[in-house]
């Protein structure tokens, strides 16, 4: 098993720009999560999805974030216009049941 | 709403002492508690877990108890080595009905060890 898999793996972008983070979970893991790290805030869970249905978005900070899960191997997490303060790891993470297996993150600088 | 609250690092040790960091949590539940290890670049892994209150959750040398009485669940290592050295995150999971399961994080324990 590939295990979970993020892309891009780095982005830089300028401020104002529209960002992508994209995730596929482990085939049959029926949840999957957004979690965003900085030094400042640890790891804050942005959203989380149970059967491709979003089922807790209050963690994300504002209207710019938006995440959609269209199908089970598949998520995305849109940051639109990005700011600098939006710089962090993203984590995306994928569970059957309590035990999470995370990606290897989207490390997002924006400038 | 839930929360995790754990020690604030960093933790500095040398090789084979011993090792706690605390960890409590609030929850409205009964939630599952989880220790979680981040080592650089790379994303989190479970080291150990325990489901319900005196469970004892243990892995690689590392020990949890599950103590509902004190909120807790200290992870502890009775000789730490330079490998352990790595971000530790205390963590719980609560069942959300037909949401499957909300988990949410602490902040994080970095511990470096020296030879």
């Amino acid at each position: 098993d590939a295990g979970v898999i993020q892309s891009p793996r780095h982005e830089v972008t300028e401020m104002g720009q529209e960002v992508t983070l994209r995730c596929k979970p482990i085939s049959g893991h029926n949840s999957l999560f957004w979690y965003r790290q900085t030094m400042m805030r640890g790891l804050e869970l942005l959203i989380y999805f149970n059967n491709n249905v979003p089922i807790d978005d209050s963690g994300m900070p504002e209207d710019r974030f938006s995440a959609k899960m269209p199908n089970a191997s598949f998520s995305t997490l849109k940051i639109q216009p990005s700011e600098p303060r939006d710089s962090a790891v993203y984590f995306c993470a994928s569970s059957p049941n309590e035990k999470l297996f995370f990606g290897s993150g989207t490390q997002l600088s924006v400038l | 709403g839930d929360s995790v609250t754990q020690m604030e690092g960093p933790v500095t040790l040398s090789e084979e002492a011993f090792l706690t960091i605390n960890c409590t949590y609030t929850a409205t539940g009964y939630p599952s508690l989880f220790w979680y290890v981040q080592y650089p670049g790379e994303g989190l892994q479970l080291l150990l877990k325990a489901t319900k209150a005196d469970d004892k959750g243990s892995n690689k040398g590392f020990e949890a108890t599950y103590r509902k009485e004190t909120t807790s669940f200290h992870l502890e290592k009775g000789s730490v080595q330079v490998s352990d050295s790595a971000v530790y995150f205390c963590a719980l999971s609560d069942r959300r009905g037909a949401g499957g399961f909300k988990t949410i994080f602490g902040a994080g324990t970095r511990l470096f060890v020296k030879a």
